[in-house]
C-alpha cells in the first residue's frame, strides 16, 4: 500500500519550454502532496506544499511563477516547470500523505534535463 | 528554522558490522522522526518513523532508531549490515510548530557495505 507513482520518469527539454510533471496517490487519497528538489549528492529540499482544491505554499526561495503547482484531486499534483532554464535540470520528487496520517510516501522522482 | 544535522556522510562497513548513523535535529518542541532509505536508482523508502511512546523504534529490515530527547537525537542502529544495506539514508523530522506539515530532511548519509 502507499503507492505514489511520478510521471514522466525522466525528461529532456529545450530551454524555454515548460514541462508538466504529474504526480500520482495510486492507491490512497491524498489531502496533501508535497514537492521536493534534490540536487546531486544533496538533501531534498522542500518547495511546495500542496493541498487539494487550495493554492499551494511556497518555501522561501521557490519562484511561485516558475513553478505552478495544480492539486485538483485527493490523487493528483502536478508540477509545471514554466521557461525552463538549464538551472532547472535536478531531481524532482514529489510525496503524498493519507488522510489522518503523518508520514509521507513518496514518488520515485522526475531527472529534468534542460538542454 | 529547524534543522537536520546527520554528522556522517560517507560510511563503509564490511558486512556483519554494527550500523549507527547519527541525526540531530534542532527544534525544541513536539516533534515526528523519520528515517529514510534510497537504494541506488529507487525512491525514498519509510524505515522507521517515532511519534510518540516507547523512544526505541524497530523498523524493517532489522533497523531500530532511539530517540533521545534531551540530547535532540534519533541515531539509526542495525547490530550485523548485510551487502543489500548499501543505500543512502537520510533523517527528517517535522515539527508541531508547522502542524507536522513540513518535514526537514538531513543531508543524507551513504552506506557502502563491502562483502
Amino acid at each position: 500500500g502507499a503507492v505514489v507513482s511520478q510521471h514522466p520518469s525522466w525528461v529532456i527539454c529545450k530551454s524555454g519550454t515548460s514541462v508538466k510533471i504529474e504526480c500520482r496517490s495510486l492507491d490512497f487519497q491524498a489531502t496533501t502532496m508535497f514537492w521536493y528538489r534534490q540536487f546531486p549528492k544533496q538533501s531534498l529540499m522542500l518547495m511546495a506544499t500542496s493541498n487539494e482544491g487550495s493554492k499551494a505554499t511556497y518555501e522561501q526561495g521557490v519562484e511561485k511563477d516558475k513553478f505552478l503547482i495544480n492539486h485538483a484531486s485527493l490523487t493528483l499534483s502536478t508540477l509545471t516547470v514554466t521557461s525552463a532554464h538549464p538551472e532547472d535540470s535536478s531531481f524532482y520528487i514529489c510525496s503524498a500523505r493519507p488522510l489522518s496520517v503523518e508520514t509521507q510516501y513518496f514518488g520515485p522522482g522526475t531527472r529534468l534535463l534542460v538542454l | 528554522a529547524q534543522s537536520v544535522s546527520q554528522h556522517n556522510h560517507h560510511v563503509i562497513l564490511s558486512e556483519a558490522a554494527s550500523l549507527e548513523l547519527g541525526c540531530n535535529y534542532s527544534y525544541g518542541g513536539t516533534v515526528n522522526l523519520f528515517w529514510y532509505v534510497q537504494y541506488p536508482g529507487q525512491h525514498l523508502q519509510l524505515l522507521l518513523k517515532y511519534f510518540s511512546g516507547d523512544p526505541l523504534v524497530k523498523g524493517i529490515k532489522g533497523f531500530e532508531a532511539e530517540f533521545i530527547k534531551s540530547k535532540f537525537s534519533f541515531n539509526l542502529r542495525k547490530p550485523s549490515v548485510q551487502w543489500s544495506d548499501t543505500a543512502e539514508y537520510f533523517c527528517a523530522v517535522n515539527a508541531l510548530n508547522t502542524g507536522f506539515q513540513k518535514l526537514v530532511f538531513g543531508t543524507g548519509t551513504r552506506l557502502l557495505v563491502s562483502p
